[in-house]
C-alpha cells in the first residue's frame, strides 16, 4: 500500500542555516509524483515543489530543492538560507496511479532568530 | 482571481445537525477534492470529483456526501454531524487529476466543531 512517512515531528533551526526535512515513501508503481506543501500558522496549504519519478534531475524552486533518492525511496526537502517566515508545518505527499494524493503527517519547522 | 474559496470559515454544530460546506474555484480546473485535517495527521481525502458530473469516494467517505454542482462548485454535506467529524476541512482543485504533475490548489479551510 502507498505510504508517506515523515519521521521528524518538529525541528528547530537557526535563521540563515540550511534545513533538510525528511520524507520517505512506499509504492509499487514505477510512475509517481512527489509534492511538498507548506502550511503556515494561518492555515492555508501552499504548494512548494514537485518531483516526478522519471525526472533525471532533482527539482529546484528558488530556495527549495528536493533531494530525490529513488533507490532509497526518499524525497527530502532542502531549504537553503532559512528565514523566519519559513516557520510552518511542511507536508510531503505522493501521487501514483490512483491519482490521489497520499499525505505524510507533517514536520513542524521553527526558525530561531 | 480568488482561486479556491470556501464557506463558511468556522462552524459549530450540535450532534445530529446537518450542514453543507461550499467550495468554488475560478481557475477552470477539472478536478476538485475534499479533505479533512486532524491534529497530528496529514490530510485525508474524503471525496473527489475528477471531472464535472463525476464523484468518487476517497479514504474516509463515511458520514459525508458531495455534489459537483457545475465545473466551478463542489459541496460537501454532513447529514447528521458527529463529534468525530470535528476537523478542519479543505477543498482543493487541480487542472486534471489524472496527471501526476498537476499540483492541487487549496482553499483557506473550514474549521468545524461538533458538540
Amino acid at each position: 500500500a502507498q505510504k508517506i512517512t515523515q519521521t521528524q515531528p518538529g525541528m528547530f533551526v537557526q535563521e540563515k542555516e540550511a534545513v533538510t526535512l525528511d520524507c520517505t515513501y512506499d509504492t509499487s508503481d514505477p510512475s509517481y509524483g512527489l509534492f511538498w506543501y507548506k502550511q503556515p500558522s494561518s492555515g492555508e496549504m501552499i504548494f512548494l515543489i514537485y518531483q516526478g519519478s522519471y525526472d533525471q534531475q532533482n527539482a529546484t524552486e528558488g530556495r527549495y530543492s528536493l533531494n530525490f533518492q529513488k533507490a532509497r525511496k526518499s524525497a527530502n526537502l532542502v531549504i537553503s538560507a532559512s528565514q523566519l517566515g519559513d516557520s510552518a508545518m511542511y507536508f510531503c505527499a505522493m501521487k501514483d496511479s490512483n491519482y490521489q494524493l497520499i499525505w505524510g503527517a507533517g514536520t513542524k519547522l521553527i526558525i530561531k532568530p | 482571481n480568488a482561486g479556491v474559496t470556501q464557506t463558511p470559515k468556522f462552524q459549530v454544530l450540535k450532534t445530529g445537525q446537518s450542514m453543507t460546506l461550499q467550495c468554488a474555484q475560478d481557475m477552470n480546473h477539472n478536478s476538485m477534492y475534499w479533505y479533512r485535517q486532524d491534529p497530528g495527521m496529514g490530510l485525508r481525502l474524503i471525496y473527489y470529483s475528477a471531472s464535472e458530473g463525476t464523484t468518487d469516494k476517497g479514504e474516509v467517505p463515511n458520514g459525508y456526501n458531495v455534489s459537483r454542482l457545475n465545473k466551478r462548485e463542489f459541496s460537501l454535506r454532513l447529514e447528521s454531524a458527529a463529534p468525530s467529524q470535528t476537523s478542519v476541512y479543505f477543498c482543493a482543485s487541480s487542472e486534471a487529476g489524472g496527471a501526476l504533475y498537476n499540483e492541487q490548489f487549496f482553499g483557506p479551510g473550514t474549521r468545524l466543531t461538533v458538540l
